[in-house]
């Protein structure tokens, strides 16, 4: 059974402070990516990576950094946590495409709920 | 650049109601589809896909029509249960794109019994 984990389901954390969130997936993936969901917005995407230490910025990138170190292991880091920042994130993902006619399922943790003091 | 409109939500029904949620899309090129359905506590899980015009996705009793024409691809079931009350998420991935999906807003629906 396929699996994509998450260090934390809930999170409190205060203004300024640097946060975590890890995310592991035991599929050998090579595409990882994390989003941020938010009522009436959907997902949106933070930042993607597709191969080791490799990373591109989403569609809201600012705020956030990511690193990843080892294939299975993709981190979100908030250097200085907002109360804007407070959010459910998401963590998924997929394999790289063989040919150009494949579609990727990208397979979903179960959430982190940051809330931000 | 890309975007999926949804109906707006929540949607309430009761047992064995029919369900339609719409989804319309702004896209180069020919899409992907998808449908991602998340269930309370939980995170997002495929529902079904489409890749090409007039491609129909089923699953679990769900059926979606990729439709180039008016570029859509409205989520469907004939009859739901209480246990479908989840929150629903159309999305494509552009044929530009190998990795990206882009999201629409997701309808929460309930259902009743």
């Amino acid at each position: 059974d396929v699996k994509v984990t998450q260090s934390s389901r809930y999170l409190v954390k205060r203004t300024g402070e640097k946060v975590f969130l890890e995310c592991v997936q035991d599929m050998d993936h090579e595409n990882m990516f994390w989003y941020r969901q938010d009522p009436g917005l959907g997902l949106r995407l933070i930042y993607f990576s597709y191969d080791v230490k490799m990373k591109e910025k989403g569609d809201i990138p600012e705020g956030y950094s990511v690193s990843r170190e080892k294939k299975e292991r993709f981190s979100l880091i908030l250097e200085s946590a907002s109360t804007n920042q407070t959010s459910m994130y998401l963590c998924a993902s997929s394999p790289f495409p063989r040919t150009s006619g494949d579609h990727y399922e990208q397979y979903f943790g179960p959430g982190t709920r940051l809330t931000v003091t | 650049g890309n975007s999926v409109t949804q109906m707006e939500g929540p949607v309430t029904l009761s047992e064995e109601a029919f369900l339609t949620i719409n989804c319309t899309y702004t896209a180069t090129g020919y899409p992907s589809l998808f449908w991602y359905v998340q269930y309370p506590g939980e995170g997002l899980q495929l529902l079904l896909k489409a890749t090409k015009a007039d491609d129909k996705g089923s699953n679990k009793g769900f059926e979606a029509t990729y439709r180039k024409e008016t570029t859509s691809f409205h989520l469907e079931k004939g009859s739901v249960q209480v246990s479908d009350s989840a929150v629903y998420f159309c999305a494509l991935r552009s044929s530009g794109s190998a990795r990206q999906l882009t999201f629409g807003s997701g309808t929460q629906l309930t259902v009743l019994p």
